[in-house]
């Protein structure tokens, strides 16, 4: 079946530092999403994205939408200890989400 | 406004036994998908419904069904669980067009 492979599976960054994140797929789609997760949490939309080549902000996180359709990477910018948890790139396929792998994010002080 | 909410939050079971796992939408939206996750994995596809219909499935088997009643809310249901069930199960709502859904903080299911 369809699979999202993200990379990396784990990052260790100290705070402060900048962070980047991506997924890609074999197959192309045309909605890009961002989750994080918390520990015992459902996942939370951080960023959307709709239109291939589209960057995004929401704070101090960037999202873009790679124009083959089958990537996204997200930033992250002078992450805080907060930022700790585990990413998710998703995509829409008729109408149900599938999610990627996840890159779990570990901050130190 | 709340969120999505989902109960009970926590529950443990005996392998053989019937679940009902239990969701309320956010207000406005009208369709809810459920989502299996587990341990160190990706949410998993299980369906959804609009409509008080059954209008997607993922590859989950006839063990697990639903149900959406009018006021959108939806159960889901787990027959003869089995250990592999064990898994944080997430609801998730969004508009009928599926777009920016948002998840409920799920309920760990542990079957023993």
């Amino acid at each position: 079946g369809q699979q999202l492979n993200q990379s990396p599976q784990s990052m260790f960054i100290q705070e402060g530092e900048d962070v980047s994140m991506n997924c890609t797929s074999s197959s192309i789609f045309n909605t890009w999403l961002w989750y994080k997760q918390d520990p015992g949490e459902g996942p939370v939309l951080l960023i959307a994205l709709y239109k291939a080549g589209e960057l995004t902000s929401n704070g101090r996180l960037t999202a873009q939408f790679g124009i083959t359709r089958k990537d996204s990477f997200l930033n992250i910018s002078a992450s805080i200890p907060s930022d700790v948890g585990i990413y998710f790139c998703a995509v829409y396929n008729t109408d149900k989400l599938i999610f990627g792998t996840g890159t779990r994010l570990q901050v130190f002080p | 406004d709340a969120g999505v909410t989902q109960s009970p939050t926590h529950l443990i079971k005996t392998r053989g036994q019937q679940v009902t796992l239990r969701c309320s939408p956010k207000s406005g939206h009208d369709t809810v998908s459920w989502y299996q996750q587990a341990l160190g994995q990706g949410p998993q596809f299980i369906f959804q419904y609009y409509e008080e219909e059954e209008r997607q499935r993922g590859n989950f088997p006839d063990r697990f069904s639903g149900h959406q009643f009018p006021n959108y809310s939806s159960e889901l249901n787990v027959n003869a669980l089995l250990l592999g069930d064990s898994a944080l199960y997430l609801c998730a709502s969004s508009f009928e067009d599926g777009t920016e859904a948002f998840f409920g903080q799920g309920t760990r299911l542990t079957v023993v």
